[in-house]
């Protein structure tokens, strides 16, 4: 079985460009998680998606955005890149939006903004 | 590959001997807990998760350990090898709620 897949691994851009980062879920999850890991710390919450809306939000700007498509998969969007976005952006899926069940991740998406 | 801590707390031991990884977490009301283990270049892989309503359980070779009069939980990897140098984060969850809060983790080191 496939696990929870990221696209690209590694993306490199410039100050104030855009971004899209894509996510896979396992099969047969239907919520999608975003959080991002800055160099030494844990993971940051930033969104989940259930059922193509969004059921969580964490404390990031409106230059991050994201959506569910109808076959779960996600995107990651984040606009008008600053220096400190540069971070490892996680994916997680689990079966349901608040399961207390555990979140498998991707191996995440490498972003460097030069 | 990259390193996922530069400055995280380090536990250096001996291949062969005990780790205990410890964890303090924020919320009193949470009620899922897991250990995530997550090695450079990866994105974290789970070990062992507990709920509130247990105080130890137990995996191979891995045993959590949860104190929620003060809020601590550990992580115990028996017999340690190489393969398991890492850095280890606790994860809290509350029912209900969809998102995980991650602890500020600890690299383990395991010395030949």
């Amino acid at each position: 079985d496939a696990g929870v897949t990221q696209s690209p691994t590694h993306l490199i851009k410039t100050r104030g460009q855009h971004v899209t980062l894509r996510c896979s879920p396992i099969s047969g999850h239907k919520s999608v998680s975003w959080y991002q890991q800055v160099l030494g710390q844990g993971p940051q919450f930033i969104f989940q998606y259930y059922e193509k809306e969004e059921r969580g939000r964490g404390n990031f700007p409106d230059r991050f955005s994201a959506r569910q498509f109808p076959n779960y998969s996600s995107e990651l969007n984040v606009n008008a890149l600053l220096l400190g976005d540069s971070a490892l952006y996680l994916c997680a899926s689990s079966p349901g939006p608040t399961a207390n069940t555990e979140a498998f991740f991707g191996q995440g998406t490498r972003l460097t903004v030069v | 590959g990259e390193s996922v801590g530069l400055h995280l707390p380090t536990l250096s031991v001996q291949e062969g001997d005990n780790s205990i990884i410890n964890c303090a977490y924020s919320n009193s009301a949470s009620d899922y807990f897991i250990w995530y283990k997550q090695e450079s270049g990866k994105g974290p892989q789970f070990i062992i998760d507990i709920r509130s309503n247990m105080d130890k359980r137990q995996g191979q070779r891995v045993t959590v350990l949860l104190n929620k009069t003060v809020k601590h939980l550990s992580l115990q990897i028996a017999a340690t090898q190489p393969g398991d140098s890492a850095v280890y984060f606790c994860a809290e969850k509350k029912s209900g709620t969809y998102k995980y809060i991650f602890g500020t983790g600890t690299r383990l080191k395991v010395l030949a």
